[in-house]
């Protein structure tokens, strides 16, 4: 059975930083992408980065470029998600999600949830 | 990086027919056949609905079937049914050398 679970969430103040993880099971770990995907409260879904099975291949949303850093180790079954400089307007559920395929996301964790306030 | 246009809400009586509508660009929803949709349930995570545009993964019902034309994919839900009513997210690939993937501001769905 395929299980996601994100852990490193919390309350944080402005300017401060946070890192998240997730840890995977029930598949080859190295064989697939995997995404951070986050949810403000009562809003929609938003993507906020994406790692390629090898790390070679990276991506960030406009809206965190230059602030957080995703990566992976794959001897560990795990992906990560390095927050800096937080802003209230990170706040949200962060997601971390499978990827099958091409922005296809067959798999999700329950989320771990990031307040950032003073 | 400009999300995907979703209406707002939409609704159906139940075993009506009721269509969402996800418009995006050419970098994106026109640019490549991976759309996909999601159901969202309250407190709940995202559950993947049709992949590659109009392909349904195992469990889930024939009363969901996707479709795209041009820059914007559709989401046809047929045979309404109260359990239906949920959060629908479409999200697109958007590219490969920037590695990137973009959601619709999600819409939803109310059975009345």
């Amino acid at each position: 059975e395929v299980q996601l679970v994100e852990s490193g969430g919390g309350l944080v103040q402005p300017g401060r930083s946070l890192r998240l993880s997730c840890a995977a099971s029930g598949f080859t770990f190295d064989d697939y992408a995997m995404h951070w995907v986050r949810q403000a409260p009562g809003k929609g879904l938003e993507w906020v980065s994406g790692i390629s099975w090898n790390s070679g291949s990276i991506g960030y949303a406009d809206s965190v470029k230059g602030r957080f850093t995703i990566s992976r180790d794959n001897a560990k079954n795990s992906l990560y998600l390095q927050m800096n400089s937080l802003r209230a307007e990170d706040t949200a559920l962060y997601y971390c999600a499978k990827e099958y395929s091409s922005g296809l996301f067959d798999y999700w964790g329950q989320g771990t949830l990031v307040t950032v306030s003073s | 990086q400009s999300a995907l246009t979703q209406p707002r809400s939409v609704s159906g009586s139940p075993g009506q027919s009721v269509t969402i509508s996800c418009t995006g660009t050419s970098s994106d929803v026109g640019g490549y056949n991976y759309v996909s949709w999601y159901q969202q349930h309250p407190g709940k995570a995202p559950k993947l609905m049709i992949y590659d545009v109009s392909k349904r993964p195992s469990g889930v019902p024939d009363r969901f079937s996707g479709s795209k034309s041009g820059n914007t994919a559709s989401l046809t839900i047929s045979g309404l049914q109260a359990e239906d009513e949920a959060d629908y997210y479409c999200c697109s690939y958007a590219g490969s050398y920037t590695f990137e993937v973009v959601f619709g501001g999600g819409t939803k769905l109310t059975v009345l």
